[in-house]
């Protein structure tokens, strides 16, 4: 069964790196979105990606995060310079409708866990 | 106050019960979706039902949608050890945007 695929696992890093999450969508899907979950919260949108740009992005998602679809395959979350804070599970997800999550389900990734040190 | 909010927070049942979640919203929506994670690992969608529809089957899981109380129940029925985990629901919300906005979620323990 097609899945989504996310490396690494794990990444531990200092405090300023720069970290690049690199997730494979199921091919032929449309939209593709980065989640994150901080330990023991909710899970929380960051922003999606339609048609080679950002659709929507949240808050969180301020200008130290930038993301790429290089090659029609990869789907890769930047952060320039990490903070603490930024420690969380970050998960890729994608959707095969053009509708994303407002007509369809989403299909996961099982998590980069980031941690800053 | 948050988008998707569940109760109860954590719910400890034996093997062969039923069990219900709850999740209250508080905008229109599109559909809701409900999701299951295993601890540490990522989501699995079980369930999605639209703004228009009041219930849904699979398998085991039932999910109903109260539109006029912005509320949906998932029930688990003839519960399973294998059923322990995270469940939380997430609303696709009305309009043109294309996002999943998750709740708070149940931890559901299913002692055998």
């Amino acid at each position: 069964e097609p899945e989504v695929t996310q490396t690494p696992s794990h990444q531990v890093t200092q405090m300023g790196q720069e970290v690049i999450l690199r997730c494979v969508p199921i091919s032929n899907h449309l939209y593709f979105y980065w989640y994150r979950q901080i330990l023991g919260q909710k899970v929380e949108f960051l922003v999606s990606f339609y048609n080679n740009e950002i659709s929507e992005k949240s808050e969180i998602f301020d200008d130290q995060f930038s993301v790429e679809r290089p090659d029609g395959s990869n789907f890769t979350l930047k952060i320039r310079s990490t903070k603490l804070e930024d420690s969380a599970m970050y998960f890729c997800a994608s959707s095969s409708t053009s509708g994303g999550a407002r007509t369809g389900e989403l299909f996961f990734g099982e998590g980069s866990r980031l941690t800053v040190l | 106050s948050q988008q998707g909010e569940e109760d109860p927070q954590a719910l400890s049942i034996q093997e062969g019960e039923n069990a219900t979640m709850n999740c209250s919203y508080k905008t229109s929506i599109n559909n809701l979706q409900w999701y299951r994670q295993n601890s540490g690992r990522g989501l699995v969608h079980l369930i999605l039902i639209r703004s228009n529809e009041r219930e849904k089957h699979s398998g085991r899981l039932r999910v109903t949608l109260d539109t006029s109380k912005k509320s949906s129940s998932l029930l688990i029925t003839a519960s399973r050890a294998a059923d322990t985990a995270s469940y939380f629901c997430a609303t696709a919300l009305g309009g043109a945007t294309n996002k999943l906005i998750f709740g708070t979620g149940t931890l559901l323990a299913v002692q055998p």
